[in-house]
């Protein structure tokens, strides 16, 4: 059975650092990429960007480009998303999700809160 | 960076209707991998729609999907009650993914 399995649910202040990971198992994870979606309280998706495994190749929305960085250790089977400065307006839900044909599995979110 | 648009914003029918949701492209999606998703409160999105009009594993026929090119459509031929939810497109087709900014179904 095919699993993304995230990291729990975080708060943080504004200024702080987060990494949060998700873990892939039940596929051959080398084979496909990773990306990772926003959804703000109540509104709509957003594509923040896709880390291919080996981590050759990792793109950006421009939204998202220099606010946030992708990784992946294919050793462990898990990809992650990080911040060195979070801002009150990075609360929301993050989703990684596998990319096929579409974002065909999910995790199933970590709500990150960033409030003073 | 292909931007999206979905319309209407809302669509209120009723059990049983039709509903056609449209998702056009500011440029023309390679390959025409465009992507239909339902998102319901409190869960993830699933996968309905790909290659513009591929159903996904497990969808039901009712749903069904066309177009090409900037013009996209998310056709559900008869309402049920479960298909009250949020729908969104996206697209793959180069290497920036982006999605459109939903429509709401409601009853």
């Amino acid at each position: 059975e095919v699993q993304l399995v995230q990291s729990g649910a975080e708060i943080r202040k504004p200024g702080e650092s987060l990494k949060i990971s998700c873990k892939g198992s039940g596929y051959t994870f080398t084979t496909y990429r990773i990306a990772w979606v926003r959804q703000k309280p109540g509104k709509g998706l957003e594509w923040m960007g896709l880390v291919r495994p080996g981590g050759s190749d990792t793109r950006y929305s421009p939204s998202f480009q220099g606010q946030v960085s992708l990784s992946i250790d294919d050793s462990i089977t898990t990809a992650y998303l990080q911040w060195s400065s979070l801002k009150a307006s990075d609360t929301a839900i993050y989703y990684c999700a596998r990319h096929n044909t579409g974002l065909d599995f999910w995790g199933q979110g970590t709500l990150v809160t960033v409030s003073p | 960076e292909i931007v999206l648009t979905q319309s209407p914003g809302t669509l209120s029918l009723s059990p049983g209707e039709r509903a056609t949701l449209s998702c056009r492209a500011s440029q023309s999606v390679p390959g025409n991998h465009l992507v239909w998703y339902q998102q319901k409160p409190g869960q993830v999105p699933r996968v309905l729609i790909y290659d513009a009009s591929t159903r996904a594993t497990g969808i039901p026929d009712r749903f069904s999907g066309s177009g090409s090119g900037t013009d996209f459509a998310l056709i559900i031929s008869r309402l049920e009650p479960e298909d009250f939810a949020v729908y969104y497109c996206q697209q793959h087709g180069t290497s920036l993914h982006t999605f459109g900014q939903g429509t709401k179904l409601e009853i």
